[in-house]
């Protein structure tokens, strides 16, 4: 499994637009960057998933570049609801090189104000 | 509704006295798992199971026995818990063996405190 490297937190305001990039140096060419979301005293929950280029859902895109060796989850117009801790996990499918073993890493603390 | 279940929710305990913490899927999953969560840390995985009857070592195995008898159950087991296992618990499942395409599902955690 890839180690991940996340910015322990970040500080926003309501309405803003945010970026938390994850480095990922040594992601394998079966590996997916997969983002979750976690609220105090909850069990995470999954935001995004991709592989390459682009991915957009209702609540947030996934940038990847060509690469791959980063990742960027971009919320749009956050809210104070989007206060949480965000994970990124990057690895493969099929469980393959290792891939049962899932570990997230110490995730990014994000704090959205008025 | 799709959902893992912990129970319980809170424990407290005291050293040396096993317990055992539930979770079941209702989701037909092959993939059950749990983790430990701590200040500072992050989630680190204790045990996993690929299917009934497999399990397998995560990151933080000492002092946990796991089980894999149906497969929508996965209890893990403290048989003689320690302070330094108080923690936040959580257990999770995905569709096919842990593979990344396939979302995880976690439950609500259970907080337990050991004295």
């Amino acid at each position: 499994l890839a180690k991940t490297t996340q910015p322990i937190s970040m500080d926003s305001y309501e309405g803003q637009e945010v970026n938390i990039t994850c480095s990922h140096n040594n992601i394998a060419t079966n590996d997916y960057i997969t983002w979750y979301q976690q609220f105090p005293s909850q069990g995470p929950r999954f935001i995004i998933q991709g592989y390459k280029t682009k991915v957009t859902n209702e609540v947030a895109s996934l940038f990847i570049p060509a690469d791959r060796k980063s990742s960027t989850l971009s919320l749009p117009r956050v809210s104070l609801s989007d206060t949480a801790v965000y994970y990124c996990l990057v690895g493969d499918i099929a469980g393959k090189g290792g891939g049962n073993k899932l570990t997230f890493g110490t995730g990014t603390q994000l704090k959205v104000e008025l | 509704e799709a959902q893992v279940t912990q129970n319980p929710r809170y424990l407290i305990t005291v050293t040396g006295k096993k317990l055992t913490v539930t979770c079941s899927q209702n989701m037909n999953h092959e993939y059950m798992s749990w983790y430990r969560q701590d200040p500072g840390l992050g989630l680190r995985q204790i045990y996993y199971s690929m299917n009934v009857e497999v399990t397998d070592k995560g990151d933080v195995p000492e002092g946990y026995k796991v089980s894999r008898k149906e497969k929508r159950n996965f209890p893990l087991i403290l048989e003689s818990p320690s302070p330094n296992q108080t923690s936040l618990y959580f257990c999770a499942s995905n569709r096919r063996g842990g593979a990344l395409d396939s979302p995880l599902h976690f439950g609500n955690g259970t907080r337990l405190t050991v004295t």
